[in-house]
């Protein structure tokens, strides 16, 4: 089945230590996406990406950092720096701009909470 | 950047109804899509509309590109419509999908 998967689904991180969020995609879909939403919020872009080993940061990216090392994944660090990382994670993907139809499509979210 | 507005913000249903759920943006855009959000957090695709209109079962869309806005319908509503309806556009030469607050829709049997 083609779509997008995110791992783990719950995520327990200690104050002061950085973790990694998995998003693989199997879609050939040439943008990745990573959004946070904290509670009775909508959605916030973290970082994109358009193309491997390309990437720009969304709206809020400070304590977050990411790879495009290939097509399929998307990680993203949590780092120590962000000071207030308990949210849930969503990853989405979709063809280019280029592409006649650029719909997106997401993962099952991370939900991460900091003890 | 886009701002994208949605009303209204909550939205409580007798089992049955219709309702009509609006998105509205500041500037043209190239993308726009409709999700529902159910209880687990999953974002469902509903419609992939920057203009025109699409219909699926009991719910329809329509985007009117030149007017900034866009409304979803839900006719004959059923419990299991409930959660929160977002409506996301990406503008001109941008990846940038930006989302609007939402609205909450509650069912009730």
């Amino acid at each position: 089945d083609g779509g997008i998967t995110q791992s783990p689904k719950y995520l327990f991180r200690k104050e002061g230590q950085n973790v990694t969020l998995s998003c693989e995609q199997n879609l050939n879909h040439d943008a990745m996406y990573w959004y946070r939403q904290d509670p009775g919020q909508g959605l916030r872009l973290i970082y994109y990406s358009q193309i491997v080993n390309d990437f720009q940061k969304g709206d809020i990216a400070e304590g977050y950092s990411v790879s495009r090392e290939k097509k399929e994944s998307f990680p993203l660090t949590v780092t120590s720096a962000q000071k207030n990382p308990t949210a849930f994670y969503l990853c989405a993907s979709s063809p280019s701009q280029g592409a006649r139809d650029t719909e997106a499509f997401f993962g099952q979210g991370t939900r991460l909470t900091v003890v | 950047g886009i701002q994208v507005e949605q009303s209204p913000p909550d939205l409580i249903l007798q089992e049955g109804a219709n309702s009509t759920l609006r998105c509205n943006f500041s500037d043209s855009v190239n993308n726009l899509q409709w999700f529902h959000q159910n209880p687990w957090g999953q974002l469902i695709n509903l419609f992939y509309i920057p203009s025109g209109t699409k219909q699926n079962g009991r719910l329809s869309a329509t985007t009117v590109a030149t007017e900034r806005y866009s409304l979803l319908y839900i006719s004959s509503s059923q419990t299991t419509d409930s959660g929160v309806y977002f409506c996301a556009v990406g503008g001109s030469g941008t990846y940038k999908y930006i989302f609007g607050t939402g609205t909450r829709l509650k069912v009730l049997a």
